[in-house]
């Protein structure tokens, strides 16, 4: 079935430095994938998605690019914040399609000033 | 516009004990998901629902856990008898339909003693 890896964390980085938060993905064909970010104390929000390769998603700042060649959705952004502190989840639709997401493990961001 | 509401927002039992959440999603929403959440992991189905018919809920250990969405709008998830292991965040998501983005709750922390 559809599976997704994401690198662990916690990635700290000092505030204005260049993130990036790894993401690798099995999948039969090309499903939607989604990063979410789940800030202390609140629920998963959805951050970006890209629907179909080579799609680019971007939201606050941040982007990730669906590289099929690479089966990887690497979520990126230039200069962080420390309201940027939060867990990042990668995730990608289960195998049957019926809207069941697969998510990863999680990687925390901690941004300091 | 509210968002997915879930309460309690924190518990804590004696094992043995039963516990029960309670899920209202966006109005309107016909899917409405469970999900589990381990500490230092991402999210796991355990059920999900399409108006008030469970259609996935091959993650829920049924000899313990049930659900419920009665009138196809608010939910119930229960634990009867808690066990030590269950100890984890509950989360509730909700979309229009089960292909659409995935809005959740602030999620229950649930901790067994």
């Amino acid at each position: 079935g559809n599976s997704v890896t994401q690198m662990e964390g916690p990635v700290t980085l000092s505030e204005e430095a260049f993130l990036t938060i790894n993401c690798t993905y099995t999948a039969t064909g090309y499903p939607s994938l989604f990063w979410y970010v789940q800030y202390p104390g609140e629920g998963l929000q959805l951050l970006l998605k890209a629907t179909k390769a080579d799609d680019k998603g971007s939201n606050k700042g941040f982007e990730a690019t669906y590289r099929k060649e690479t089966t990887s959705f690497h979520l990126e952004k230039g200069s962080v914040q420390v309201s940027d502190s939060a867990v990042y989840f990668c995730a990608l639709p289960g195998s049957s399609n019926t809207g069941k997401l697969i998510f990863g493990q999680g990687t925390t961001l901690q941004v300091k000033p | 516009e509210a968002g997915v509401v879930q309460s309690p927002r924190y518990k804590i039992i004696e094992k043995k004990q039963p516990v029960a959440f309670w899920c209202n999603p966006i109005s309107g929403h016909n899917t409405l998901y469970w999900y589990l959440q381990n500490l230092g992991q991402g999210p796991e189905l355990l059920i999900r629902y399409e108006n008030e018919e469970a259609v996935d809920d091959s993650q829920l250990p049924k000899d313990r856990f049930s659900a419920e969405r009665l009138k196809g709008v608010d939910s119930t998830l229960k634990i009867q008898p808690a066990e030590l292991g269950d100890s984890a965040v509950y989360l509730c998501a909700s979309s229009l339909r089960g292909i659409d983005e995935q809005f959740f709750g602030p999620g229950t922390r649930l901790t067994v003693l």
